[in-house]
């Protein structure tokens, strides 16, 4: 069954500290989304792309995080730099199309100290 | 955006049943979505309904009432595998919103 891969699992850095994740979605997603969990929270969304484009960015905070879909495949999210309150699962998925069944990555667990 | 409520908690006895409520208020709805996710690890589907009624998919079922902001998932014949935090996620316009999850806890 195709998944969404994400690396890495973990990550530990310090504050001020650049840091990216990557996330490869389903083969022939078009749709792919990035979110941040905080402990005790739901899912928020980052950054929402259709192929190479950004459709949805309104809660990315632009200062230090940024995302890219070059080809429109697979995906990188950057924070620079990483502050405390950035400690969290980030977490990417995938859909045929927006607004589709979300198919979920393992997620990335940040911890900045 | 979405206001989306659901319990922090729930406990329930192995065998028993478990319903979860979900209120929204939303404009531009056009559907909701249950996940399941175990601690430390990714939501996974459960069920989705855009019209108003129940939908059964083995011992999970989840209704919807568009008229009423309202949704339940109900959980059957609890198994321990089943302690996990159940998301409440409303679509509008196509964009997602999660609810902050509800932790249940089956007991032996």
């Amino acid at each position: 069954e195709a998944e969404v891969a994400q690396s890495p699992r973990y990550k530990i850095t310090e504050k001020s500290q650049a840091v990216a994740f990557w996330c490869d979605p389903i083969s022939g997603h078009a749709t792919l989304y990035w979110y941040r969990q905080i402990l005790g929270q739901g899912p928020e969304l980052l950054v929402q792309f259709q192929d190479e484009s950004v459709v949805d960015d309104s809660q990315l905070p632009k200062d230090r995080f940024s995302a890219e879909r070059l080809k429109g495949v697979d995906s990188t999210l950057k924070i620079q730099p990483a502050e405390l309150g950035d400690s969290a699962m980030y977490l990417c998925a995938s859909s045929s199309a927006a607004g589709s069944e979300q198919y979920f990555g393992p997620g990335t667990r940040l911890t900045v100290t | 955006g979405q206001n989306i409520d659901q319990p922090t908690e729930m406990t329930a006895t192995e065998g028993a049943i478990v319903q979860i409520n979900c209120t929204y208020q939303t404009s531009g709805f056009n559907g909701l979505f249950w996940y399941q996710q175990h601690a430390g690890e990714a939501p996974t589907f459960l069920s989705y309904n855009v019209l108003d009624g129940l939908e059964e998919k083995g011992r999970f079922s989840s209704f919807l009432s568009r008229s009423k902001g309202y949704s339940y998932l109900l959980l059957k014949e609890l198994q321990m595998k089943d302690s996990a935090s159940y998301l409440c996620a409303v679509r509008a316009d196509y964009k997602l919103s999660f609810g902050a999850g509800t932790t249940v806890t089956v007991r032996a």
